[in-house]
Order: C-alpha cells, then structure tokens, then sequence
C-alpha cells in the first residue's frame, strides 16, 4: 500500500462550485499533512498545513484531516478559474521524509 | 528574490552525456531536497541534505546519480550517463532545521533525454 492515495483526476466544476479533494494515507502515526498547488510547469506551491486532526481554515481553503479513518481533504469554496491547477497531498513519514500523491488535476470552469 | 533558484530550467541532451542542476536554496533554510516529478504523478523523493551531509538517498536513485552540497549552501544533482527514462522534472526544495513538512520549492528543471 502507498503511503499516500490520491485519486488524479481531472476533476472539472463551474466557477463558484464547492470543491473537494481527497487524500487517504496508510499509517495513523503521520501527524504532519500538506497541501500543495502547482501550475503546470511551475514549482509546488505550499498552499496549507495542518498538524495532527481537526480544520483549519485560510480565506477560501479549508483543510480537515480525519485520523480516525486516516483521511485528509481539501475544500474550495467559490471557486475561481485561477483555483485550475494540480492539487497535491503530502504528509511527512516515519522516515522524515516528505512524501506526495500523484496529484488531483482541477478544471475550474469559467 | 530571496526563493528557492533552479538552473538550468531546461536541459536538452543526448543519451549517454552527463548533466549537472544546481539549487541555491532559501539562504536560513539547512535542509534541501531533490525530487523527480514524471507527467500525471506527484514529486518522487530522491535525496536530502541537513547542512552539508547528504541524510538519505532513496532506493530509486541508481548509481549514475549523485548529489552534493558542499558547505551545506547550493546543492548540485548530476545525473551520468543518461537515459530516455531519465526524462522528468527535477525538483529542488528547501525547508527550515524543524522538519514539518513545510517545503519551498524552486521552479524545477526540466529534463529531456534524446
């Protein structure tokens, strides 16, 4: 099993929809869970960061990681057609290291 | 500008000759990664550096890989005698001495293999 499971899309809504992203992750020990954006042919952008479970919420993202069934989302509200890009999760290991999903690419439809 | 810095962005070359990528990191930041990122998949980890001394080098890398960071500053990757499958997006980030996960990346190298 992977230690992170992304489903890659493409995943394409109107401008303004609700969007939600979804990552699974293999081990309950992982306390450390990432957001990144990245535009094509561009760098990963940090987008959000959460340690441990709960929400936490910047302007539109809001980010939730659910330990109990080790599962990790990110939501979008109002989106934009600047919000298009490819979403990646991360989490850091056992092994201290950062390790990403294959990414959920996202249309935002104008 | 004060992110993490890429070069070549990038590098066209034939099978068989060698190429190097450099990254200047985040000047505070001591620990520096190398990723390789293919089309439709996320970042794969290659090798990372706290200061100076290279910490981990995954089981992916082959032989032909090396990486350096002399004096815990810029980092060099050089890849040796290319391959075709050796094609991708090389990513190097840069993050503060508390490992949270909290990387900042640089823009990438792009490399074809002909």
């Amino acid at each position: 099993q992977k230690e992170v499971e992304q489903d890659p899309g493409p995943l394409s809504v109107p401008e303004g929809a609700i969007v939600s992203l979804n990552c699974t992750y293999s081990n309950s020990a992982f306390q450390y869970f990432m957001w990144y954006r990245q535009y094509s042919r561009k760098g990963p952008e940090l987008l959000m960061y959460t340690y441990s479970s709960g929400n936490k919420e910047d302007g539109r993202f809001t980010a939730q990681v659910d330990k109990s069934s080790k599962y990790i989302s990110l939501f979008i509200r109002d989106s934009q057609p600047s919000d298009s890009a490819t979403y990646l999760c991360a989490t850091l290991n056992r092994d201290d290291k950062i390790i990403f999903g294959k990414g959920t690419r996202l249309h935002i439809l104008p | 500008d004060t992110g993490v810095s890429q070069d070549p962005r990038h590098k066209i070359t034939k099978r068989g000759q060698n190429v190097t990528f450099r990254c200047d990191p985040i000047s505070e930041h001591n620990r520096l990664y190398w990723y390789r990122q293919t089309l439709g998949q996320g970042p794969e980890f290659l090798t990372y550096f706290q200061n100076e001394a290279q910490l981990e080098k995954s089981r992916l890398l082959s032989d032909r890989f090396s990486a350096e960071r002399p004096k815990g500053s810029f980092s060099t990757l050089e890849i040796q005698r290319t391959e075709q499958g050796d094609s991708a997006m090389y990513l190097c980030a840069s993050s503060r001495p508390a490992n949270t996960g909290e990387l900042f990346f640089g823009e990438g190298s792009r490399l074809t293999v002909l």
